[in-house]
């Protein structure tokens, strides 16, 4: 699976977007960009996943380059609830065997 | 549903000897997965399984083992503890393997081992 480079650590404003970028140079044409996020002490939670176009859910909007060789997470608008270390894991083939990495963490800050 | 649970919460367990982590899920999942987290790092995969029956190796599968006899469970057994398995363990299923399938974790196990 492709290597992922994310920032160890981001701040945000309370109520503002926060966004969360990820470089996967490597990538190859049948591998995902998942995003899992772990808030202090608890078991990842996944927030969404794509191949190649924008992804949008009821968490988050996932903006994948055309190129793919990188993406954002975008928290439209943050609260102190979503401070957590965020995970960008590229995989392909099956969603298991998921390699965690070191994440960013982003604080949300009032 | 309870989605994944794990027994016990915390354990304090002493070099050599053995317990065994439990994980349920009640989703009726195919895969499960064990990984454990150390401080500061990501997660890394331990122990696999596809289906009742069948288990695979992750990353670090020294040390522990796992048996899949039914769709619910799947424990984790440390055989013979080692201060190098002083982690937090966590438990993840989800529906199949495909690619588009989410996981779900479990609220995790912190084990120290003196």
């Amino acid at each position: 699976d492709a290597k992922t480079t994310q920032p160890p650590s981001m701040d945000c404003a309370e109520g503002r977007a926060a966004n969360l970028p990820c470089n996967h140079s490597t990538i190859s044409g049948n591998e995902y960009v998942y995003w899992y996020r772990q808030i202090h002490s608890q078991g990842p939670q996944y927030i969404i996943h794509g191949l190649k176009n924008n992804e949008t859910n009821e968490m988050a909007s996932l903006i994948i380059t055309e190129d793919r060789k990188s993406s954002t997470l975008i928290l439209p608008h943050a609260t102190l609830r979503d401070t957590a270390v965020y995970y960008c894991i590229v995989s392909g083939g099956s969603n298991y065997k998921l390699t965690f990495g070191k994440g960013t963490l982003l604080t949300v800050n009032p | 549903n309870a989605g994944v649970t794990q027994t016990p919460k915390f354990q304090v367990l002493k070099t050599g000897q053995s317990m065994t982590l439990q994980c349920a899920q009640d989703m009726n999942h195919e895969y499960m997965s064990w990984y454990r987290q150390d401080p500061g790092m990501g997660l890394r995969l331990i122990h696999y399984s596809v289906g009742a029956g069948i288990t695979d190796q992750g990353e670090v599968p020294n040390g522990y083992n796992v048996s899949r006899s039914t769709t619910e469970d799947f424990p984790l057994r440390l055989l013979s503890a080692a201060p190098s398995q002083t982690s937090v363990y966590f438990c993840a299923s989800s529906q199949t393997t495909g690619t588009t399938d989410t996981q779900y974790f479990g609220p995790g196990t912190r084990l120290t081992v003196l």
